[in-house]
């Protein structure tokens, strides 16, 4: 069984601020990772699919960096919008098949 | 082809009924995904399709839950005798095989089940 694990589980950001939360995965037999944005009502979409290590992956004010060998990677957030308020989901691949989630971290940007 | 749709989006039904959720992935998809979502937790495997053929079932999933794809473009995902934890949101993603396949999974909008 795979663990991905996502740290926190939610945050609360004040509008403006910056801010990371990170995604553990098992280092062996990695394949990619990829990072989803999901707000309410809406279908996951995805944001970046990361596959070598050191990668760093930018989008706006999006970015994500991957260290396969450690196993983790985090996502930040800079100059936080209400429009950012979604649960942010990793994914985990091994064999390119089926991808393995993590429990999210729901972010709310306040006003 | 807009994206991935799935019917119908609420479901309401009493324990011990049997529900019938299908999905339309993108067209041109080969794979297709199914996912099951709980409150507070991430999304978790079911089962998948390439083409008509079920290549993966989790090995959590009881026999009462069965999917399809039998003319390799929509699927059905359907449950028996549900319980009341089956309560969930179901997801079904596609995603394309081949040369530019980078694994992303395109996720429709899902279908909440809630049983009584």
């Amino acid at each position: 069984i795979l663990n991905v694990e996502q740290s926190p589980q939610s945050l609360h950001v004040q509008e403006g601020d910056s801010t990371n939360f990170t995604c553990s995965f098992p280092s062996s037999n990695f394949y990619a990772l990829h990072w989803y944005r999901w707000e309410t009502a809406k279908s996951p979409e995805a944001l970046f699919v990361m596959t070598l290590n050191g990668d760093e992956k930018k989008k706006g004010r999006i970015s994500a960096t991957l260290n396969t060998k450690e196993g983790y990677s985090y996502l930040y957030i800079k100059g936080s919008q209400p429009e950012d308020s979604a649960t942010y989901l990793c994914a985990f691949t091994a064999a390119g098949n089926k991808l393995t989630f993590g429990g999210g971290t729901r972010v709310l940007v306040k006003p | 082809d807009t994206g991935v749709s799935q019917d119908p989006r609420h479901k309401i039904t009493k324990r011990g009924q049997n529900v019938t959720f299908r999905c339309d992935p993108i067209s041109e998809h080969n794979r297709l995904y199914w996912y099951r979502q709980t409150l507070g937790q991430g999304p978790e495997f079911l089962t998948y399709f390439q083409n008509e053929a079920q290549l993966e079932k989790s090995r959590l999933l009881s026999d009462r839950f069965s999917a399809e794809r039998p003319k390799g473009s929509f699927s059905t995902l359907e449950i028996q005798r549900t319980e009341q934890g089956d309560s969930a949101m179901y997801l079904c993603a596609s995603s394309p095989v081949g040369i530019l396949n980078t694994g992303e999974l395109f996720f429709g909008e899902g279908s909440r089940l809630t049983v009584l």
